[in-house]
């Protein structure tokens, strides 16, 4: 079962403009991930936001977590057809090992 | 370095039978988890193996199992295959499991006929 769900489940945006994305999950995290996949392969990793940070960049990415409210957001900006691509989030609670637990992710798609 | 292999990519099986899929995971790291998606009920968790033994479980039946090897390389295996067990398998690898990435292979796709 996930842990949380995202929201949009799906996002159309043009090249150019910026793409929020939200996660929510239940329970208390050690750290909160977001990975994005392109057409059903692999995973890739992008961002890690632990429990005590509030706010991420990297590039044209920024993450943010509100562990009061159980959420986190994912901001693209200025976004390229490149970029389209399902996004997931994934919690990891303390004493879990590896164990991700997966949001039902946000299909986006970026238009040239 | 090079990254999570898996093999093999593409399978198709009929229901009934078994399958063992094969991850190799990024030299130096010890952990490998294994996850299952589908298009119903998402990316879901099956197990985590770390220094060979089984760290984590997820809710899956018993018919599916898996080992890791001295070398890290972990096999997941499916007996008694059903169609409901056709979906993309991902494994991912990490250095110690923990508060860290994972970095996940291309993902085996079986198909259950």
């Amino acid at each position: 079962s996930q842990q949380g769900e995202e929201d949009p489940q799906a996002l159309s945006i043009q090249e150019g403009e910026n793409a929020t994305m939200n996660c929510s999950y239940k329970t208390s995290i050690n750290n909160l991930q977001w990975y994005r996949q392109n057409s059903g392969r692999g995973l890739v990793h992008l961002i890690l936001i632990r429990s005590n940070e509030r706010e991420k960049h990297s590039g044209r990415l920024r993450v943010t977590l509100d562990t009061s409210k159980k959420s986190s957001s994912l901001l693209i900006t200025a976004s390229r057809a490149a970029d389209t691509a399902s996004y997931f989030c994934a919690t990891l609670k303390n004493n879990q090992g590896g164990k991700l637990i997966f949001g039902q992710g946000t299909e986006l798609s970026v238009k040239p | 370095k090079a990254g999570v292999t898996q093999t093999p990519r593409y399978l198709i099986k009929t229901r009934g039978q078994q399958v063992t899929l094969s991850c190799s995971p990024i030299s130096g790291h010890r952990s490998v988890s294994w996850y299952q998606q589908t298009p119903g009920q998402g990316l879901q968790f099956l197990f985590e193996y770390f220094s060979e033994t089984q760290r984590n479980k997820g809710n899956f039946p018993g018919r599916f199992s898996g080992r890791q090897f001295s070398n890290s390389r972990s096999e997941m295996n499916v007996s008694t295959l059903e169609l409901g067990d056709s979906a993309l398998y991902l494994c991912a690898s990490s250095y110690s499991g923990g508060a860290e990435e994972q970095y996940f292979g291309p993902g085996t796709r079986l198909t259950v006929t």
